[in-house]
């Protein structure tokens, strides 16, 4: 089945450590974002790329980096910049046709002791 | 910049009852797409339903249905014969029609509306 796989499920850091959410995907989507989710926040862009080799800063991006070297791959790197990175991650792809609906990927959630 | 907003931070439905779940959205353009997704306890975001702002009928899937009133900007969910397993966190999403350089097949979200299905 096709779909969006990210993990770690769930990671655990300590401060001033970077750490690597990795997110892949086989439902051939050019698009790929990142988005972060906060107890009433709702979620919030921090990074997307529209093809290989490009990406853009979403709304939340510092503190955040990315690479996007496969279609497939779209790693998140939350570094010691990111003032309150504990949360829950979400990554997605999104329909290259039709009205593009997202797809999302089961989550990472990052605790940061 | 468009902005989502959902009234109602928590909701509660008696199971095979009828509840309704707000939104409204700011926007400057005309044409659109709003979503809503479903995020059960798992966390998996699934989408519910989606309405093109060029289409007047309100968009229908099974149980859920959409009330979409384009002149007050309002895009509310109906779900009929609510059953537990819609116990959900369920969230409002709006997207700009047009494709300019990418940025505007961004999806922005309300806060969410956390539903409670009581049996």
């Amino acid at each position: 089945d096709g779909g969006i796989t990210q993990s770690p499920k769930y990671l655990f850091r300590k401060e001033g450590q970077n750490v690597t959410l990795s997110c892949e995907q086989n439902l051939n989507h050019d698009a790929m974002y990142w988005y972060r989710q906060d107890p009433g926040q709702g979620l919030r862009l921090i990074y997307y790329s529209q093809i290989v080799n490009d990406f853009q800063k979403g709304d939340i991006a510092e503190g955040y980096s990315v690479s996007r070297e496969k279609k497939e791959s779209f790693p998140l790197t939350v570094t010691s910049a990111q003032k309150n990175p504990t949360a829950f991650y979400l990554c997605a792809s999104r329909e290259d046709s039709g009205a593009n609906v997202l797809t999302f990927g089961a989550g990472s959630r990052l605790t940061v002791l | 910049a468009q902005t989502v907003t959902q009234s109602q931070p928590e909701m509660s439905v008696q199971e095979a009852e009828t509840v309704t779940l707000s939104c409204t959205y700011d926007t400057s353009e005309s044409d659109y797409y709003l979503f809503w997704y479903k995020q059960p306890p798992s966390r998996q975001m699934i989408l519910v339903i989606r309405q093109e702002a060029y289409k007047q009928q309100n968009a229908t899937e099974n149980r859920f249905s959409v009330n979409f009133q384009k002149a007050a900007k309002s895009f509310s969910l109906k779900i009929s014969d609510s059953q537990l397993g819609d116990a959900a966190m369920y969230f409002c999403a709006y997207r700009a029609f047009f494709y300019s350089g990418g940025s505007n097949y961004k999806l922005t979200f309300g806060k969410g509306t956390l539903l409670t299905v009581n049996p």
